[in-house]
């Protein structure tokens, strides 16, 4: 079956320090990636995706690209903020009539001052 | 894009109780899912609601726990019934507009639920 395996946190940071969360997927096809974010008391927000291999999304100066090759899509970050803490979920997902959208654990970022 | 609301945004519940949680969305969708995210860990997919059709559950799930209506192409419920502490998590509602050859979801704010 499909799944997704992303670093366990909770990832602690600096303000202005690079960030890096790995995320590897295994899925039978050609998924499409998605990294979906939830800020503290609210539900998910889509934060980037990419559809096919080589692909880069960016979205908030967060960056992550689609390498079939290494079957992952890694989320970067220059300069992290403060306001950048949150649960980041990495995700797959496929097109057609029904798309289940398989979650990784989500990784905790907390940024500090 | 879709703009979805769910209510309630939170409850507390006692055990043996029943809660019916709503889902709107601003624009018509074909596929509405149901989402439970427990204390710590990642969602987990409930079920599927299709508009006119009895809803597809996830291995684990029945529709006796979590009975879902599908009345129309903006709006479905989801009901925890006989609740136990264990069923103390978040519910999320998200649907596919369905826009595109590889649209993702969007989320609901969720519906925090805490049994005692």
């Amino acid at each position: 079956g499909n799944s997704v395996t992303q670093m366990e946190g909770p990832v602690t940071l600096s303000e202005e320090a690079f960030l890096t969360i790995n995320c590897t997927y295994t899925a039978t096809g050609y998924p499409s990636l998605f990294w979906y974010v939830q800020y503290p008391g609210e539900g998910l927000q889509l934060l980037l995706k990419a559809t096919k291999a080589d692909d880069k999304g960016s979205n908030k100066g967060f960056e992550a690209t689609y390498r079939k090759e290494t079957t992952s899509f890694h989320l970067e970050k220059g300069s992290v903020q403060v306001s950048d803490s949150a649960v980041y979920f990495c995700a797959l997902g496929f097109s057609g009539g029904y798309q289940k959208v398989t979650f990784g654990i989500g990784t905790k970022l907390q940024v500090i001052p | 894009s879709a703009v979805i609301s769910q209510k309630p945004s939170r409850d507390i519940c006692q055990r043996g109780t029943s809660l019916t949680i709503q889902c709107q969305v601003d624009s018509q969708v074909t596929m509405m899912f149901w989402y439970r995210q427990q204390p710590g860990q990642s969602l987990t997919l409930i079920a599927t609601a299709n508009q006119g059709s009895e809803a597809t559950y996830e291995s684990g799930f029945v529709i006796d726990k979590f009975p879902i209506s599908r009345p129309n192409l903006t709006f479905s419920t989801l009901t925890v019934s006989n609740m136990s502490p264990e069923d103390s998590s978040i519910y999320l509602c998200s649907v596919d507009p369905g826009q595109g050859a590889r649209e993702t979801q969007y989320f609901g704010p969720g519906t925090r639920l805490l049994v005692l």
